[in-house]
């Protein structure tokens, strides 16, 4: 079946820093990728929708001048959060989609902010 | 490393009936899971979250219960709808990585 990959899988930074996770479509070309988040004892959430080519849709409530999406080509989206906080440690994944119908996951990033 | 499978792959029922959706996994060191939906052309919406030390949780017609001893996840839809027609996934939480089921397509036929 097909294959993302998603990387780091974990990451430990300091408060202030920017940390980039990168989510590739190995065997396919996806034209949206979703990008999710867990918090701790809560479910997963989406953030936002990424197009390939365009900006990203985001999911109210999420900062998109804090989290910032590129999708600059059909395998391959980024998350950067920017000026990281405590707050922000969290579970990230993102998922691609093939077709219409069918998702693909990552195996996610487990944040930690100090 | 996790292994999630789901069964059956599509399932297809009339209006009114109850309903069970299967899930299982081989790594009983679980975080969480998690059932969802999804809908063609879109993202997930979470269903319901079980943490690793419950066994069942409950939202209106969604019951899902949870064997982590037996490495098992059921979602029992009660009284299914056109509307719950979609494709459901589950999904095992461990410490560093989330594993999903392939999904098992679910059509409510009026």
């Amino acid at each position: 079946g097909a294959v993302v990959s998603q990387h780091p899988s974990r990451v430990i930074c300091k408060s202030g820093t920017s940390v980039k996770i990168e989510c590739r479509s190995l065997d396919f070309q996806a034209t949206t990728m979703f990008w999710y988040r867990q918090f701790p004892k809560q479910s997963l959430m989406l953030m936002a929708t990424s197009n390939e080519g365009s900006k990203a849709t985001y999911e109210q409530g999420v900062e998109k001048d804090k989290f910032l999406i590129n999708h600059a080509s059909l395998t391959l989206s980024t998350l950067t959060v920017t000026s990281a906080h405590p707050e922000d440690s969290s579970f990230y994944i993102c998922s691609a989609r093939l077709t219409n119908e069918k998702l693909f996951f990552g195996s996610g990033t487990q944040l930690s902010v100090l | 490393k996790q292994e999630v499978t789901q069964i059956p792959a599509a399932l297809s029922v009339p209006e009114g009936e109850n309903l069970v959706l299967n899930c299982s996994f081989t790594d009983s060191a679980i975080y969480n899971l998690q059932w969802f939906r999804q809908d063609p052309g879109k993202g997930l919406t979470s269903l319901l979250l079980i943490q690793s030390s419950q066994r069942e949780q409950t939202s209106g017609r969604l019951n899902a219960s949870l064997d982590k001893s037996s490495g098992r996840s059921t979602l029992y839809i009660a009284a299914s709808q056109p509307g719950d027609s979609a494709t459901y996934l589950c999904a095992v939480r461990g410490n560093n990585d989330m594993r999903f089921g392939a999904g098992t397509r679910l059509t409510v036929k009026p």
